[in-house]
């Protein structure tokens, strides 16, 4: 079975504060993608990577940074955080369809 | 721009009572349409992909249709356990297959 890893299911940070949150494969995927989960708007992209050190933009980047130094690590950064980053942030992993994903991070902004 | 809809956006069934929910969609070149569960606080599961319209699977008591417009996930005899939400998405044949997420049905089943 896929295993996706994410560090930390619950985060409380201050606003400003540089936040990082990782997430961990062990399938040798090439794809990992990073969403957040709000009510009523669903998944939303925020970033993904189809290769060591590639990166692409989502949907919704401003804000974020990613990084991706090993196939099987992907980590989010949040600049500044801010109170509008109070989400569930999920990553997901693929090879070819469907994605997999990890059980989420539920971070909070204060 | 890829669409998808679902339908109703919560549902309360009695056990054993069957019903189905919906997933409308839009898409450029539907290369495949997913169905996930999810369960509180955790992340979303892999149910079933869908190809073409006319395709259907099944995994105990949930049924996976579709059609060129919508798919319907078909859920007979329900039980407490089956209390999730259900999530549905499509990608489109481009360049990275990007996916894109309906906003749920939140099941919850009454014993």
């Amino acid at each position: 079975d896929v295993k996706v890893t994410q560090s930390s299911r619950y985060l409380v940070k201050r606003t400003g504060e540089k936040v990082f949150l990782e997430c961990v494969q062990d399938m040798d995927h090439e794809n990992m993608f990073w969403y957040r989960q709000d009510p009523g708007l669903g998944l939303r992209l925020i970033y993904f990577s189809y290769d060591v050190k590639m990166k692409e933009k989502g949907d919704i980047p401003e804000g974020y940074s990613v990084s991706r130094e090993k196939k099987e690590r992907f980590s989010l950064i949040l600049e500044s955080a801010s109170t509008n980053q109070t989400s569930m942030y999920l990553c997901a992993s693929r090879s070819n369809q469907p994605q997999h994903f990890g059980d989420g991070t539920r971070l909070s902004i204060l | 721009e890829d669409q998808v809809t679902q339908s109703p956006e919560a549902l309360r069934l009695q056990e054993g009572e069957s019903s189905s929910l919906n997933c409308s969609y839009t898409v450029s070149g539907l290369r495949g349409l997913f169905w996930y569960r999810q369960d509180p606080g955790k992340g979303p599961e892999f149910l079933f992909t869908l190809y073409s319209a006319g395709e259907e699977k099944e995994k105990e008591r949930l049924k996976a249709t579709l059609t060129k417009k919508e798919s319907f996930l078909h859920i007979t005899a329900p039980k407490p356990e089956d209390s999730a939400t259900y999530l549905c998405a499509v990608t489109n044949s481009g360049g990275y297959q990007k996916v894109t997420f309906g906003t749920g049905t939140k099941l919850q089943v009454i014993p």
